[in-house]
């Protein structure tokens, strides 16, 4: 069974600092990777994914994550954070293929950022 | 508006009561998921279901129940066999493309407490 692991499970940044939240999957086949994201009060929502091609992506809100086959590693990076920011940030990975449904998640690190 | 509807928002049941959670979803979506979140734990899947009158058991359905007689809709019943069952629900749904699914997109959620 895969599993997602997430290193962080509280950060706290002052805005304009940067961002690197971590995220290690155990898979050895293909995958695809995801970050949601979870503001106070709102519901989860995509930040960015990767399916293939080109291993850094870009999201949302000035977002990118970098997929690093050889270190099963899909880690999470803003060059600089804003208040705005402060959430929940899910790291997820699902087999890739038909018939691969399961999504698993990590814990998810909280992001606080100081104005 | 397109998207996926939970409700209610918040739930109380007495302990030893069944309580069914609604989700319904208008975008047209084949596949439909039902998760649980818990304070650190991340997302932990309940039951997911590929099209009508399918669905399949993710990895914590003890004590809980589903049915998907309609495409856009996919109530979960939580039990009185369900040991825990106090914690926020979440309502997924994603297409299907040549068979593989797609992108996870979430409802509100419903947060059910049992007293």
């Amino acid at each position: 069974a895969q599993s997602v692991s997430q290193h962080n499970h509280h950060v706290i940044l002052s805005e304009a600092a940067s961002l690197e939240l971590g995220c290690n999957y155990s898979y050895g086949g293909t995958v695809n990777l995801f970050w949601y994201v979870q503001y106070p009060g709102q519901h989860l929502q995509l930040l960015l994914k990767y399916f293939s091609g080109d291993p850094l992506v870009k999201g949302i809100k000035g977002f990118e994550a970098e997929f690093i086959k050889s270190k099963f590693s899909f880690n999470l990076r803003k060059p600089s954070v804003q208040w705005s920011d402060t959430a929940e940030y899910f790291c997820a990975v699902k087999r890739s293929g038909a018939g691969s449904y399961q999504l698993t998640f990590g814990k998810g690190t909280k992001l606080s950022v100081i104005p | 508006d397109g998207g996926i509807t939970q409700s209610p928002k918040y739930l109380f049941r007495k302990e030893g009561q069944n309580v069914t959670l609604s989700c319904e979803q208008n975008l047209n979506h084949d596949a439909m998921y039902w998760y649980r979140q818990d304070p650190g734990q991340g997302l932990r899947l309940i039951y997911y279901s590929q099209i009508v009158n399918d669905f399949q058991k993710g990895d914590i359905a003890e004590g809980y129940s589903v049915s998907r007689e309609k495409k856009e809709s996919f109530p979960l019943t939580v039990t009185s066999a369900q040991k825990n069952p106090t914690a926020f629900y979440l309502c997924a749904s994603s297409v299907r493309t040549g068979g593989i699914p797609d992108t996870q997109y979430f409802g509100p959620g419903t947060r059910l407490t049992v007293l």
